[in-house]
């Protein structure tokens, strides 16, 4: 069955620690995305990619870096730049170009990230 | 600018009672609308959508969303609640038809009395 998967599940960070997280989907979608969710505060975007090589800021991705060297894989670093990295991050694609009838967005199951 | 406003962070009814989560939006162009559920630790689910072909739309596990243009209005309801409904719920907008950018509502979490 084809998905996104979101892998570790749970993921620690000590203080000072760049720590990387996965994503890889195997629907063929050109477009993906990372979000941070805070409890009362809903999804807020981080970084959006759609395509291969190519990547744009969120409205939060100060402390954080990405790369797209495969269209499957969009893994997100979390820096040590980032002040507050406690968070549920979620993943997610979509097909580029899509007409009305198109899914919007897929996710995965989501990386829950504590600081030690 | 785009934005969604839940009212109501958080619902709780009675199994077999009524569900209704409130959605308003902001937008300057026709929106696309979707409301997706979110169940603890998991990634998020499309429940419906409206993209103008029809005014009430129906989702699964027995949602439906009506689209008000007049209220600026796309709120969730069920008519009788199951235990299983229990979870966090999203409303989010779009502006375009290749959803690259989806603003999200800060989430509605449903809880379900026995």
């Amino acid at each position: 069955d084809g998905g996104i998967t979101q892998s570790p599940k749970y993921l620690f960070r000590k203080e000072g620690q760049n720590v990387t997280l996965s994503c890889e989907q195997n629907l063929n979608h050109d477009a993906m995305y990372w979000y941070r969710q805070d409890p009362g505060q809903g999804l807020r975007l981080i970084y959006y990619s759609q395509i291969v090589n190519d990547f744009q800021k969120g409205d939060i991705a100060e402390g954080y870096s990405v790369s797209r060297e495969k269209k499957e894989s969009f893994p997100l670093t979390v820096t040590s730049a980032q002040k507050n990295p406690t968070a549920f991050y979620l993943c997610a694609s979509s097909i580029r170009d899509r007409g009305q009838d198109d899914q919007p967005q897929h996710f995965g199951d989501g990386t829950r990230l504590s600081i030690l | 600018a785009q934005s969604v406003t839940q009212l109501g962070s958080h619902v709780s009814v009675s199994e077999g009672a009524l569900v209704l989560l409130r959605c308003n939006y902001s937008s300057s162009v026709p929106p696309y609308l979707f409301w997706y559920v979110q169940y603890p630790n998991q990634g998020l689910q499309l429940l419906l959508k409206y993209t103008s072909a029809a005014t009430l739309v129906k989702g699964i596990n027995g949602f439906e969303a009506e689209f008000k243009k007049s209220e600026t209005s796309f709120h969730l309801t069920k008519p009788s609640a199951h235990m299983s409904d229990a979870a966090e719920y999203f409303c989010a907008v779009s502006d375009d038809s290749s959803a690259s950018k989806i603003i999200f509502g800060s989430g509605t979490r449903l809880s379900i009395r026995p």
